[in-house]
């Protein structure tokens, strides 16, 4: 079975500092790892995946995560915070197979202060 | 691509009414998703559809609840008899057959409030 972990459910950081979101995962197959972004009262746009190859994966809006198999983890990064990056941030993970349906993290609410 | 649409985008209902949501999922992408997010969690699969055939249910999907999507195109997500524990955000997602097919679109929701 897949699980995914992200500590710290809310974090709160200055305009311009280093973004860090935690996602740590379990899956019995490689996985495919990804990382959705939610503003209010809307729904996920994908920020970035991870499938095979590069570990290290860029996305949108200036996010990047590393896949680390050893520590399975999946951390999001971001080198300056932005007022608009405040939002809800899922990771999610899926084994593949014939449904490939995600399995998602209880997020974290990023705020970003001026 | 005009992207994965949800409609009501809400919706409130008294309980014990039946509620009906629809989707309509990016042209050409045979994978159809629903998932259910209540407050301060992820989002939960509730089933799949690979064209008209719905090939997995949740534990989550109760009796209560039935999904449909004729002729592979949109999908219809019905609640019967609902109840204040369905209040949640309904998502509906998308994706491609082919390799791409781990890419999910998520539309904008649907949230129920049950009174």
């Amino acid at each position: 079975a897949q699980s995914v972990t992200q500590l710290g459910s809310h974090v709160s950081v200055s305009e311009g500092a280093l973004v860090l979101l935690r996602c740590n995962y379990s899956s019995s197959v490689p996985p495919y790892l990804f990382w959705y972004v939610q503003y209010p009262n809307q729904g996920l746009q994908l920020l970035l995946k991870y499938t095979t190859g590069a570990t290290l994966v860029k996305g949108i809006n200036g996010f990047e995560a590393e896949f680390k198999k050893s520590e399975t983890s999946f951390h999001l990064t971001k080198p300056s915070a932005h007022m608009s990056d405040a939002a809800e941030y899922f990771c999610a993970v899926t084994a593949g197979g014939a449904t490939n349906k995600l399995i998602f993290g209880t997020g974290t609410l990023l705020a970003v202060q001026p | 691509d005009t992207g994965v649409s949800q409609d009501p985008r809400h919706k409130i209902t008294k309980r014990g009414q039946n509620v009906t949501f629809r989707c309509d999922p990016i042209s050409e992408h045979n994978r159809l998703y629903w998932y259910r997010q209540t407050l301060g969690q992820g989002p939960e699969f509730l089933t799949y559809f690979q064209n008209e055939a719905q090939l997995e249910k949740s534990r989550l999907l109760s009796d209560r609840f039935s999904a449909e999507r004729p002729k592979g195109s949109f999908s219809t997500l019905e609640i019967q008899r609902t109840e204040q524990g369905d209040s949640a955000m309904y998502l509906c997602a998308s994706s491609p057959g082919d390799f791409r097919s781990y890419e999910q679109y998520f539309g904008p929701g649907t949230r129920l409030t049950v009174t």
